[in-house]
């Protein structure tokens, strides 16, 4: 079946890098999708990959895609308090399959 | 343009009681979606219309009914709240049957509380 999972929580300090994972299970997924929702509001489009893709990168994030392993990454430099947010990963069938969100907390 | 708006923001319900909450999208797209958000289980979907004049259920359609209204509106109706019916519910659309990215765009929720 269609299950897409993400670790719940990740913690990091203003400055760093911070890495979210994610695994799909669908192979025919043209494109994979990274969403953010900041507090009290909807998801935003953050980034995407096409599928013919192994990494996509867009100022300070980069997506990895491995299609063997059915997983998809995104990684943030410099990671500031506005990262502050849930994230999720998506794949695309005929209509959106989204992971279960990792919510990232930036600390000082 | 607004893109997706949703109406009412907030509402307490009373168990037993009905309500409808209403989506509408002024993008032109074809396709929409309301989803619920629980902690820890993401945004599982409910129902979603590929196009007008067509619906089809999500992966938690029980307790819920929809009406797609006219290619701009996508209306939730819950027949007899229930306490497990408490959650943020997004309504979503997007051009669906284009080629490319195809990028969701999300309302900024409903907040619902059934005592």
């Amino acid at each position: 079946g269609e299950d897409v999972e993400q670790s719940l929580f990740l913690s990091v300090r203003e400055g760093d890098s911070s890495v979210i994972n994610c695994t799909y299970t669908d192979s025919s997924s043209t494109y994979l999708y990274w969403y953010k929702q900041e507090p009290g509001a909807g998801l935003q489009l953050l980034t995407y990959i096409f599928s013919n893709m192994d990494m996509k990168q867009d100022q300070r994030l980069t997506v990895l895609l491995n299609k063997k392993d059915k997983h998809l990454s995104l990684r943030i430099a410099d990671t500031q308090t506005g990262d502050s947010a849930i994230y999720f990963c998506a794949e695309n069938t005929d209509k959106l399959i989204f992971g279960t969100g990792t919510r990232l907390q930036v600390f000082p | 343009n607004a893109g997706v708006t949703q109406t009412p923001k907030f509402q307490v319900l009373k168990t037993g009681q009905s309500m409808t909450l209403q989506c509408a999208q002024d993008m032109n797209h074809n396709s929409m979606y309301w989803y619920r958000q629980d902690p820890g289980m993401g945004l599982r979907l409910i129902y979603y219309s590929a196009s007008e004049g067509t619906t089809d259920k999500g992966e938690v359609p029980n307790g819920y009914n929809v009406s797609r209204l006219n290619k701009r509106e996508f209306s939730l109706r819950l027949e007899s709240a229930a306490p497990s019916q408490t959650s943020v519910y997004f309504c979503a659309s997007r051009q669906a049957g284009t080629s490319g990215v195809n990028e969701q765009f999300f309302g900024p929720g409903t907040r619902l509380t059934v005592l």
